[in-house]
């Protein structure tokens, strides 16, 4: 079985200033991650995603993520933060076979502060 | 044009009551999925097909019945509804290990 833990249920910054969410998965075949994001009373809009390949991935609206094999770790990162940027973060992992159903974190609330 | 829509998006009803939701995608995706958000934002899976076929059930009540008419449509019909229901709904779609598209989410009240 697959789980996601994402470490931080709000993080609150400044805007301007760097943020980084955490997401740590655990599974024991190979899988696949994605970040989503959830803006109030809307559905979710995928950020970027890890399938194969180079570990650091680029994704929408400037953030970024590390895929980390050995520490399990998909964190997302971005260098400068706006308030537009407030909203649900979710990590999520899916793995091959008949089905790939996402297993979610339980979502971190990026909160940006003027 | 909209990837993944569902009707509708607000659905307010009382205990009891029997509702469906609708999900269509014209992105030509094989697999389709109901996903339930539950009010602290938490989301997991409940059911999934390909192609027509049920591939995934969640230990999902069985007041909850998914329908497939076709690869592009997905339903999902909920029997004598309890107050635990109320929860936004998400379908969405996709083809092997490619991203899922979502809808904006059935947004189910139960008075």
């Amino acid at each position: 079985a697959q789980s996601v833990t994402q470490l931080d249920s709000q993080v609150p910054v400044f805007e301007e200033a760097p943020v980084e969410l955490r997401c740590n998965y655990s599974s024991s075949v190979s899988v696949y991650l994605f970040w989503y994001v959830q803006y109030p009373n809307q559905g979710l809009q995928l950020l970027l995603k890890y399938l194969s390949g180079s570990t650091l991935v680029k994704g929408i609206n400037g953030f970024e993520a590390e895929f980390n094999k050995s520490q399990t770790s998909f964190h997302l990162r971005k260098p400068s933060v706006h308030i537009s940027d407030t909203a649900e973060y979710f990590c999520a992992v899916s793995r091959g076979g008949s089905n790939y159903k996402l297993t979610f974190g339980k979502g971190t609330l990026l909160t940006v502060n003027p | 044009d909209t990837a993944v829509s569902q009707t509708p998006k607000y659905l307010v009803t009382q205990m009891g009551n029997d509702k469906s939701i609708k999900c269509e995608q014209n992105l030509g995706h094989d697999t389709m999925y109901w996903y339930k958000q539950d009010s602290k934002k938490f989301l997991k899976i409940m059911f999934s097909y390909n192609n027509k076929e049920l591939i995934i059930n969640e230990t999902v009540p069985n007041r909850f019945s998914p329908k497939s008419p076709d690869k592009a449509h997905l339903n999902l019909h909920i029997n004598s509804l309890e107050l635990g229901d109320s929860a936004v709904y998400f379908c969405a779609s996709g083809t092997g290990n490619q991203p899922q598209h979502f809808g904006d989410g059935t947004r189910l009240s139960i008075l």
